[in-house]
Protein backbone atom coordinates (compact mmCIF):
# COMPACT_ATOMS: atom_id res chain seq x y z
CA UNK A 1 0.00 0.00 0.00
CA UNK A 2 0.89 3.58 -0.03
CA UNK A 3 2.84 5.23 2.56
CA UNK A 4 1.31 8.60 3.76
CA UNK A 5 3.00 11.25 6.01
CA UNK A 6 1.31 14.25 7.84
CA UNK A 7 3.16 17.35 9.03
CA UNK A 8 3.46 18.22 11.82
CA UNK A 9 2.62 15.61 13.72
CA UNK A 10 1.43 17.81 17.19
CA UNK A 11 1.10 21.20 17.04
CA UNK A 12 -0.41 24.31 19.29
CA UNK A 13 -1.37 27.11 18.23
CA UNK A 14 -3.04 30.44 19.76
CA UNK A 15 -6.65 31.36 19.51
CA UNK A 16 -7.10 33.28 16.48
CA UNK A 17 -3.64 32.07 14.38
CA UNK A 18 -4.17 29.64 11.88
CA UNK A 19 -2.20 26.45 11.04
CA UNK A 20 -1.47 24.82 8.16
CA UNK A 21 -1.23 20.94 8.03
CA UNK A 22 0.73 19.21 5.19
CA UNK A 23 -0.20 15.42 4.41
CA UNK A 24 2.16 14.08 1.39
CA UNK A 25 1.72 10.57 -0.46
CA UNK A 26 5.46 9.05 -0.43
CA UNK A 27 4.98 6.30 -3.20
CA UNK A 28 1.78 6.83 -4.75
CA UNK A 29 -0.51 8.85 -7.27
CA UNK A 30 -3.17 10.02 -5.44
CA UNK A 31 -5.23 11.08 -7.22
CA UNK A 32 -8.12 11.93 -4.60
CA UNK A 33 -7.04 12.57 -1.14
CA UNK A 34 -9.66 12.88 1.82
CA UNK A 35 -9.82 14.74 5.35
CA UNK A 36 -10.75 13.27 8.63
CA UNK A 37 -11.37 14.64 11.76
CA UNK A 38 -11.51 12.17 14.92
CA UNK A 39 -12.97 13.23 18.04
CA UNK A 40 -11.68 11.28 20.91
CA UNK A 41 -13.28 7.96 21.75
CA UNK A 42 -15.51 8.93 18.53
CA UNK A 43 -15.34 7.68 15.01
CA UNK A 44 -14.02 9.48 12.02
CA UNK A 45 -16.22 12.07 10.29
CA UNK A 46 -15.19 13.22 7.17
CA UNK A 47 -14.84 16.40 6.27
CA UNK A 48 -13.86 17.07 2.65
CA UNK A 49 -13.06 15.15 -0.53
CA UNK A 50 -10.34 16.89 -3.55
CA UNK A 51 -9.50 15.72 -6.14
CA UNK A 52 -5.92 17.25 -7.82
CA UNK A 53 -6.05 20.10 -9.63
CA UNK A 54 -9.68 20.55 -8.36
CA UNK A 55 -11.95 22.21 -5.49
CA UNK A 56 -12.52 20.49 -2.27
CA UNK A 57 -15.94 19.08 -2.31
CA UNK A 58 -17.17 19.73 1.54
CA UNK A 59 -19.43 17.77 3.66
CA UNK A 60 -22.33 19.39 5.23
CA UNK A 61 -21.77 21.45 8.03
CA UNK A 62 -18.26 21.79 7.63
CA UNK A 63 -16.95 25.75 6.98
CA UNK A 64 -15.05 25.58 3.72
CA UNK A 65 -13.66 29.12 4.76
CA UNK A 66 -12.60 27.86 8.14
CA UNK A 67 -11.00 24.74 6.96
CA UNK A 68 -9.03 25.29 3.44
CA UNK A 69 -7.82 22.74 1.36
CA UNK A 70 -5.72 22.71 -1.56
CA UNK A 71 -4.30 19.52 -3.49
CA UNK A 72 -2.50 21.49 -5.55
CA UNK A 73 -0.11 17.94 -6.67
CA UNK A 74 -0.82 14.59 -7.06
CA UNK A 75 1.50 13.61 -3.77
CA UNK A 76 0.43 16.94 -1.40
CA UNK A 77 -2.35 18.37 0.38
CA UNK A 78 -2.49 20.76 2.67
CA UNK A 79 -5.40 21.25 5.43
CA UNK A 80 -5.23 25.13 6.77
CA UNK A 81 -7.83 25.59 9.82
CA UNK A 82 -8.05 29.73 9.84
CA UNK A 83 -8.51 31.47 12.98
CA UNK A 84 -8.56 28.46 15.27
CA UNK A 85 -10.43 28.62 18.24
CA UNK A 86 -10.30 25.53 21.25
CA UNK A 87 -13.18 23.76 20.05
CA UNK A 88 -11.10 23.16 16.53
CA UNK A 89 -8.58 21.09 19.03
CA UNK A 90 -8.90 17.72 16.99
CA UNK A 91 -7.13 14.97 15.31
CA UNK A 92 -6.76 15.28 11.38
CA UNK A 93 -6.86 12.38 9.87
CA UNK A 94 -5.88 12.39 5.92
CA UNK A 95 -6.09 9.73 3.24
CA UNK A 96 -5.24 8.87 -0.04
CA UNK A 97 -6.73 7.24 -2.90
CA UNK A 98 -6.59 6.41 -6.53
CA UNK A 99 -8.95 6.62 -9.68
CA UNK A 100 -10.75 3.83 -9.72
CA UNK A 101 -9.47 2.12 -6.37
CA UNK A 102 -11.75 1.84 -2.91
CA UNK A 103 -8.68 1.30 -1.17
CA UNK A 104 -7.87 4.44 0.93
CA UNK A 105 -4.11 4.47 2.87
CA UNK A 106 -3.88 6.61 5.81
CA UNK A 107 -1.86 9.41 7.42
CA UNK A 108 -0.58 8.86 11.35
CA UNK A 109 -2.74 12.00 12.07
CA UNK A 110 -1.87 15.52 13.35
CA UNK A 111 -3.15 16.50 16.91
CA UNK A 112 -4.26 20.30 17.17
CA UNK A 113 -4.51 21.85 20.09
CA UNK A 114 -6.18 25.24 20.81
CA UNK A 115 -5.11 26.94 23.13
CA UNK B 1 -26.52 8.34 3.45
CA UNK B 2 -24.29 5.33 3.86
CA UNK B 3 -24.54 4.41 8.10
CA UNK B 4 -22.62 1.69 9.61
CA UNK B 5 -23.79 0.27 13.46
CA UNK B 6 -20.78 -1.67 15.07
CA UNK B 7 -20.75 -3.34 18.48
CA UNK B 8 -19.86 -0.70 20.71
CA UNK B 9 -17.27 -1.05 23.50
CA UNK B 10 -14.91 -1.69 24.94
CA UNK B 11 -14.20 -5.52 23.98
CA UNK B 12 -11.69 -6.94 26.94
CA UNK B 13 -10.20 -10.53 26.42
CA UNK B 14 -8.10 -13.06 27.61
CA UNK B 15 -5.36 -14.09 25.25
CA UNK B 16 -6.41 -17.28 22.66
CA UNK B 17 -9.98 -16.28 23.39
CA UNK B 18 -13.04 -15.91 20.67
CA UNK B 19 -12.99 -12.47 19.30
CA UNK B 20 -16.23 -11.21 17.17
CA UNK B 21 -16.98 -7.45 16.30
CA UNK B 22 -20.58 -7.09 14.86
CA UNK B 23 -21.09 -5.18 12.03
CA UNK B 24 -24.03 -3.85 9.68
CA UNK B 25 -24.53 -1.02 7.10
CA UNK B 26 -27.04 0.54 4.89
CA UNK B 27 -25.47 1.66 1.71
CA UNK B 28 -26.63 2.60 -2.02
CA UNK B 29 -25.76 -0.31 -4.50
CA UNK B 30 -23.44 -2.78 -3.68
CA UNK B 31 -20.96 -1.35 -1.12
CA UNK B 32 -17.15 -2.71 -0.62
CA UNK B 33 -16.70 -3.63 2.67
CA UNK B 34 -13.51 -2.75 5.09
CA UNK B 35 -12.28 -3.76 8.40
CA UNK B 36 -9.52 -0.70 9.15
CA UNK B 37 -7.63 -1.11 12.44
CA UNK B 38 -5.87 1.81 14.74
CA UNK B 39 -2.99 0.42 16.90
CA UNK B 40 -2.70 3.26 20.04
CA UNK B 41 -0.34 6.07 18.86
CA UNK B 42 -0.93 4.93 15.25
CA UNK B 43 -3.23 5.79 12.06
CA UNK B 44 -5.43 3.58 10.25
CA UNK B 45 -4.31 0.61 8.85
CA UNK B 46 -6.24 -1.83 6.22
CA UNK B 47 -6.54 -5.03 7.96
CA UNK B 48 -9.20 -6.45 5.02
CA UNK B 49 -12.05 -6.07 2.54
CA UNK B 50 -14.17 -7.62 0.62
CA UNK B 51 -15.71 -6.42 -2.84
CA UNK B 52 -18.66 -8.14 -3.47
CA UNK B 53 -21.57 -10.68 -1.72
CA UNK B 54 -19.83 -13.78 0.01
CA UNK B 55 -16.63 -13.15 -0.69
CA UNK B 56 -14.18 -13.22 2.58
CA UNK B 57 -11.59 -11.27 3.68
CA UNK B 58 -8.65 -12.46 5.68
CA UNK B 59 -5.40 -11.09 7.22
CA UNK B 60 -3.64 -11.71 10.81
CA UNK B 61 -5.95 -14.96 11.32
CA UNK B 62 -8.76 -12.02 11.14
CA UNK B 63 -11.87 -12.73 9.01
CA UNK B 64 -15.09 -11.07 7.68
CA UNK B 65 -17.61 -12.44 5.02
CA UNK B 66 -19.61 -10.20 3.41
CA UNK B 67 -23.59 -10.91 3.55
CA UNK B 68 -25.66 -9.14 1.50
CA UNK B 69 -28.96 -10.56 2.81
CA UNK B 70 -28.45 -9.62 6.07
CA UNK B 71 -26.16 -6.15 5.29
CA UNK B 72 -23.28 -7.94 7.69
CA UNK B 73 -19.68 -7.64 7.71
CA UNK B 74 -18.63 -9.34 11.56
CA UNK B 75 -14.92 -9.72 12.24
CA UNK B 76 -14.09 -12.74 13.60
CA UNK B 77 -10.42 -14.10 15.05
CA UNK B 78 -10.27 -17.71 16.79
CA UNK B 79 -7.76 -16.67 18.85
CA UNK B 80 -6.62 -13.10 19.92
CA UNK B 81 -2.88 -11.94 21.41
CA UNK B 82 -2.09 -8.81 22.90
CA UNK B 83 -0.72 -7.33 20.23
CA UNK B 84 -4.35 -7.71 18.39
CA UNK B 85 -5.46 -4.63 21.17
CA UNK B 86 -6.75 -1.58 18.92
CA UNK B 87 -9.59 0.34 17.88
CA UNK B 88 -11.33 -1.76 15.15
CA UNK B 89 -13.58 -0.05 12.52
CA UNK B 90 -15.53 -1.34 9.79
CA UNK B 91 -16.14 1.12 6.74
CA UNK B 92 -18.49 0.79 3.72
CA UNK B 93 -17.35 2.50 0.59
CA UNK B 94 -19.73 3.29 -2.15
CA UNK B 95 -20.71 6.01 -4.25
CA UNK B 96 -18.71 7.80 -7.16
CA UNK B 97 -16.29 9.41 -4.75
CA UNK B 98 -15.43 6.31 -3.33
CA UNK B 99 -15.76 7.40 0.14
CA UNK B 100 -15.56 5.70 3.45
CA UNK B 101 -18.17 5.76 6.24
CA UNK B 102 -16.71 4.67 9.50
CA UNK B 103 -18.72 3.11 12.27
CA UNK B 104 -18.21 4.02 15.83
CA UNK B 105 -15.19 1.74 16.20
CA UNK B 106 -14.54 -0.79 18.81
CA UNK B 107 -11.55 -0.79 21.51
CA UNK B 108 -9.95 -4.27 22.17
CA UNK B 109 -8.12 -4.45 24.93
CA UNK B 110 -6.25 -8.53 25.33
CA UNK B 111 -5.09 -9.08 28.23
CA UNK B 112 -1.96 -11.58 29.02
Amino acid sequence: GAVVSQHPSRVICKSGTSVKIECRSLDFQATTMFWYRQFPKKSLMLMATSNEGSKATYEQGVEKDKFLINHASLTLSTLTVTSAHPEDSSFYICSVSTSGSYEQYFGPGTRLTVT
Amino acid sequence: GDSVTQMEGPVTLSEEAFLTINCTYTATGYPSLFWYVQYPGEGLQLLLKATKADDKGSNKGFEATYRKETTSFHLEKGSVQVSDSAVYFCAPSSGSARQLTFGSGTQLTVLP
